[in-house]
């Protein structure tokens, strides 16, 4: 257990609908990271919370959205999907800067 | 455009040889470069890193060789096992803790 939590671990949705994917870092780890992992494209950043505040963005989609909490857990909302959203999705925090990401164990999520 | 440029794709290595596994970078500005590695069905997990102070790191079988100048950097597997038969990903990160990944090696290694 690498202390990240995700859930659900699986999800299989049509496509058009939305759904919310969760996040727990580790305790005491105030950045949050959401990476999407498909086939064909390894990991690709989307975006990055430090202690409730949006730090950067990478190729996120409009249709995408996430926020952190006060608690510091962290959701990813996909809305409007499609067939090519089907991939992992992991989040990953850490503690500080220039150290290495936790990871957690992802969520598949399957759009048919 | 690929931040982190991995090689290679694949790999196949007989049990007791030596895996390696070779990135690349063009931004000077990255000053952490870890490496992780990733088994079916789970989160990748840091495996080793090193910062660009030192040219090598060591830790059990694996290694890590770093070239400033040539903005390179190498994971090395000594003694291959069987169960070192996964997916390893090279990165970096920037001072703004932002991570750049390889697109991944896909090692198998043969009993």
């Amino acid at each position: 257990d690498s202390g990240v939590t995700q859930t659900p671990k699986h999800l299989i949705t049509a496509t058009g609908q939305r759904v919310t994917l969760r996040c727990s870092p580790r305790s005491g780890d105030l950045s949050v990271y959401w990476y999407q992992q498909s086939l064909d494209q390894g990991l690709q950043f989307l975006i990055q919370y430090y202690n409730g505040e949006e730090r950067a963005k990478g190729n996120i989609l409009e249709r995408f959205s996430a926020q952190q909490f006060p608690d510091l857990h962290s959701e990813l909302n996909l809305s409007s999907l499609e067939l090519g959203d089907s991939a992992l999705y992991f989040c990953a925090s850490t503690r500080q800067a220039n150290y290495g990401y936790t990871f957690g164990s992802g969520t598949r999520l399957t759009v048919v | 455009q690929q931040q982190v440029k991995q090689s290679p794709q694949s790999l196949i290595v007989q049990k007791g040889g030596i895996s390696i596994i070779n990135c690349a970078y063009e931004n000077t500005a990255f000053d952490y470069f870890p490496w992780y590695q990733q088994f079916p069905g789970k989160g990748p997990a840091l495996l080793i890193a090193i910062r660009p102070d030192v040219s090598e790191k060591k830790e059990g079988r694996f290694t890590i060789s770093f070239n400033k100048s040539a903005k390179q950097f190498s994971l090395h597997i000594m003694d291959s096992q069987p169960g070192d038969s996964a997916t390893y990903f090279c990165a970096a990160s920037n001072p703004g803790n932002q991570f750049y990944f390889g697109t991944g090696t896909s090692l198998t290694v043969i009993p």
